[in-house]
């Protein structure tokens, strides 16, 4: 199993650029989300998902779009990037989120918006 | 609401045991996760502890006090490659089930 992967691994964006930061998951997994880790911040939650076609909102939503067509995938749509959205995504994913057990965490995209 | 609050940075000598607090305040509160992430890297489980009392695991224990919304990392016998961040994190069972972090606690391991 090559676990959670996530693509790329670095990006540099210029302001009003658009661009999806790629996740996917081998592991059959039901819940999926994403973080953004920024100094001083901890891990904050962007959106989730608790299967196929089901997405809902986390703490930080704003400037970004989700869709889960698939089980294995959950990518994450920048719309118009922004200098405040520069930070380090990371994809997560658990079997259920009804059962509570631990995350599976992706190695991360380093974002920098100019 | 969530409110995770450990302390920032930590230091530690060699071989010595440390103790990372974490104090939450929760609604819905469903569990508590410990993760360790070193630099650059990706966070990695730890522990997680739904009831009362302490987990061991090796070196690393967790315990948690639900009543005190506290719980605890205890690592042992340190070793310089424990120097990482180590973050806590809360469940919660409102509506669909997500986890909140913490800061993180930086915690550099000395000779």
């Amino acid at each position: 199993n090559a676990g959670v992967t996530q693509t790329p691994k670095f990006q540099v964006l210029k302001t009003g650029q658009s661009m999806t930061l790629q996740c996917a998951q081998d592991m059959n997994h039901e819940y999926m989300s994403w973080y953004r880790q920024d100094p001083g911040m901890g891990l904050r939650l962007i959106h989730y998902s608790v299967g196929a076609g089901i997405t809902d909102q986390g703490e930080v939503p704003n400037g970004y779009n989700v869709s889960r067509s698939t089980t294995e995938d959950f990518p994450l749509r920048l719309l118009s990037a922004a200098p405040s959205q520069t930070s380090v995504y990371f994809c997560a994913s658990s079997y259920s989120p009804k059962f509570q057990e631990t995350q599976y965490f992706g190695p991360g995209t380093r974002l920098l918006v100019l | 609401g969530q409110n995770i609050d450990q302390p920032t940075e930590m230091t530690a000598t060699e071989g010595a045991i440390v103790q990372i607090n974490c104090t939450y305040q929760t609604s819905g509160f469903n569990g508590l996760f410990w993760y360790q992430q070193h630099a650059g890297e990706a966070p990695t489980f730890l522990s997680y502890n739904v009831l009362d009392g302490l987990e061991e695991k090796g070196r690393f224990s967790s315990f948690l006090s639900r009543s005190k919304g506290y719980s605890y990392l205890l690592l042992k016998e340190l070793q310089m490659k424990d120097s990482a961040s180590y973050l806590c994190a809360a469940l919660n069972s409102g509506g669909y089930q997500k986890v909140t972090f913490g800061t993180g606690t930086k915690l550099q391991v000395i000779p």
